[in-house]
């Protein structure tokens, strides 16, 4: 079974501060691993996957298969990081999308 | 392309009635996926479709929720009766797979069910 975990469904913090919203998987196969955000009033939309290996709006995620994470990170926050990331996990195999709870981040000024 | 288009953004209705929900996935994308979100139980993966053809429909919670495919460019999700329990913004997306899902998903503007 596929299932992804999300312990943070908040996390605030400044502007400028590093940002690190956290993702747990559990899949006996091989994963792939995504993460989404919705932005307010825009629909939900593809972040970065783990096999890119790229950064995108200065966020990286690496994929940890020994502590089976793919925690999303961010050096510097900015306001417009406001949103709602969601964590998601497919088998290579497995052609179904399945999504953690997401987290609300919000950026303080 | 306008994207994945649900209908309609905004459902109201009492409990018992029947409810529809409306999606018209992008153009030549052969994967569609029915999704419910909540805040307590996130985003969940209700039934996806491959080529019209219902493949795992094993998130959807009871008998009163169904799903069809008729054709490549629409598809519904039907909830007979409705309960308050069912308010939730249902999202569709439509992507194209390839040997597992290493394509993106595209969703739509998703439709927000409330039930008295």
């Amino acid at each position: 079974a596929q299932r992804v975990t999300q312990p943070e469904k908040l996390l605030s913090v400044f502007k400028g501060a590093p940002v690190e919203l956290k993702c747990n998987y559990s899949y006996s196969g091989s994963p792939e691993l995504f993460w989404y955000v919705q932005y307010s009033r825009q629909r939900l939309q593809l972040l970065l996957r783990h096999i890119s290996r790229e950064s995108i709006k200065g966020f990286t995620a690496d994929l940890n298969k020994g502590e089976t994470s793919f925690h999303l990170k961010k050096p510097f926050a900015q306001e417009e990081d406001s949103a709602m990331y969601y964590c998601a996990l497919s088998g290579v195999r497995a052609q179904k999308l399945v999504f953690g709870q997401g987290t609300r981040l919000t950026i303080n000024p | 392309d306008a994207g994945v288009i649900q209908s309609p953004r905004h459902e109201v209705t009492e409990m018992g009635q029947e409810v529809t929900l409306r999606c018209k996935p992008i153009s030549g994308h052969d994967y569609l996926f029915w999704y419910r979100q909540t805040m307590m139980r996130g985003l969940e993966l209700l039934i996806y479709f491959n080529n019209n053809v219902p493949i795992d429909d094993s998130g959807m919670p009871e008998d009163r929720f169904s799903a069809k495919m008729p054709n490549a460019s629409f598809s519904n999700l039907k909830i007979q009766p409705s309960e308050p329990r069912d308010s939730a913004v249902y999202f569709c997306a439509s992507s194209l797979g390839a040997g597992g899902l290493s394509g993106e998903l595209f969703f739509g503007e998703g439709s927000r069910l409330t039930v008295l």
